[in-house]
């Protein structure tokens, strides 16, 4: 089974409408991140949150919300879409625990392909 | 100007060739320098990492890190089929930072 899961894997919607991603790892990981992917401009990163009660918005955070439900669960939800929001989106975990001599090495979901007309 | 820079491609090589793709980076706090490789359809995943300049070798992988130039390779030797992917280069200012900076990602062919 897939350490990070993220549904759906495909959505094509309308402008306007509100629209959910979500996002489960079973890693077992504190940190948990929400990146769009888009041609050109590469991965972005829109909220990470450290834990249940931690949540912050990352370099893209306009027009998206997001809510940490549980350890392992983390949600992105666009409250009103609109076309600039197609794109890619990734649901990405890290383990708060980081050993000196390594890197803290952030583990990707299947991602989600986003197409609002 | 974004802090990391990818020519993003296509790249198209034959089969067995060496590649080289390359970063050039602007922050000078940036620490951990990271190569992702995405399979089309999938998300990225973590080929290699480099702490500081230097080399690090992993098989038919190279990373490399000049920091007086600012510059991240990465090297593929006898490169597959299977090695076509975009890769995606990232930097780091600590090994425990939530923030990556990552490159466009250059997308590479390589042709049997």
């Amino acid at each position: 089974d897939a350490d990070v899961t993220q549904t759906p894997r495909n959505r094509i919607t309308k402008t306007g409408k509100r629209i959910m991603l979500e996002c489960s790892q079973t890693k077992g990981h504190d940190r948990m991140y929400w990146y769009r992917q888009d041609p050109g401009l590469g991965l972005r990163l829109i909220y990470y949150s450290f834990d249940v009660k931690d949540i912050n918005k990352g370099e893209i955070s306009d027009g998206y919300s997001v809510s940490r439900q549980a350890q392992a669960k983390f949600s992105l939800s666009l409250e009103s879409a609109i076309p600039n929001q197609t794109a890619l989106y990734f649901c990405a975990t890290s383990d708060l625990r980081v050993s000196p001599s390594s890197y803290n090495e952030q583990f990707f979901g299947p991602g989600t392909r986003l197409t609002v007309l | 100007q974004k802090e990391v820079e990818q020519d993003p491609g296509p790249l198209s090589v034959p089969e067995g060739a060496i590649v080289s793709l390359n970063c050039t980076y602007s922050n000078s706090a940036f620490q951990y320098f990271m190569w992702y490789r995405q399979y089309s359809r999938k998300g990225p995943e973590l080929l290699m990492y480099t702490y500081s300049s230097g080399n690090k070798e992993d098989g038919r992988f190279t990373a490399q890190v000049d920091k007086s130039s600012k510059y991240i390779s990465l090297f593929i030797r006898d490169s597959q089929p299977s090695d076509s992917a975009t890769y995606l280069c990232a930097a780091s200012s600590g090994a425990g930072s939530y923030q990556l900076t990552f490159g466009k990602g250059t997308k590479l062919s390589v042709i049997p």
